[in-house]
């Protein structure tokens, strides 16, 4: 876990409030990826980036910002959350190369609870 | 839908008992990839078996592919406390830009 490092472990927010959640990958990966865990769901890719790039917005709200200043660094940026938000947050990265395959590096997640 | 489906979703077995986790998926795919995750913490990588192999070992643990029915199977052998986590099949679903599909998972218990 130490390859992938998110801050803060545990957030608890209002519902008004505005937070960011931080990544960084220390492994000189070029791709970074966000996820959703809820309960019982399968994981949720939220957000991809390669070379600091945004390849994927699997339709998430626009309460929930990314931003990639450079592939080392990824950052979730959170505004007026719903309940319904909170769940563990999961960075990961990757060294995508031609052809493959892609094992992905999870951070330990951030335990996100809104109030 | 592209994820891996796990089967069972729980699991609970007797320390030293093999467990057997299974993956089903419905698109082609460059290769399989078995994560587990301990409670509350980030998913660590286990193994990778590309689509033109049929099996492969590491460790204790064994991972089979049969590409024409479209699953997999991840077996732990010799089973300990330390195994209890949730097992998680993840598919690149053909994809060559880094993307995986992941399942609901297994959780998987070892009782001492």
């Amino acid at each position: 876990e130490t390859g992938v490092t998110q801050t803060p472990r545990h957030l608890v927010m209002g519902m008004t409030n505005k937070k960011s959640l931080k990544c960084e990958q220390h492994l000189g990966h070029n791709a970074m990826y966000w996820y959703k865990q809820s309960a019982k769901k399968p994981l949720e890719l939220m957000f991809v980036y390669n070379f600091k790039e945004q390849t994927e917005n699997n339709s998430v709200p626009s309460r929930f910002s990314p931003e990639c200043p450079n592939s080392s660094h990824l950052f979730l940026h959170l505004h007026t959350l719903q309940p319904e938000d909170s769940a563990l947050y999961l960075c990961a990265s990757s060294q995508v190369t031609s052809g493959g395959p892609y094992e992905q590096y999870f951070g330990p997640g951030t335990r996100l609870t809104v109030t | 839908s592209q994820q891996g489906e796990e089967d069972p979703q729980a699991l609970s077995i007797q320390e030293g008992e093999n467990a057997t986790m299974n993956c089903s998926y419905k698109t082609s795919i460059n290769n399989l990839q078995w994560y587990r995750q301990n409670s509350g913490r980030g998913l660590v990588h286990l193994i990778l078996i590309r689509s033109n192999e049929r099996e492969k070992h590491s460790g204790r643990l064994r991972v089979t592919l049969d590409t024409s029915k479209k699953s997999s199977s991840l077996l732990i052998t010799a089973s300990r406390a330390a195994d209890t986590a949730s097992y998680f099949c993840a598919t690149d679903a053909g994809s060559t830009l880094g993307r995986l599909y992941f399942g609901r998972g297994t959780q998987l218990t070892v009782w001492p």
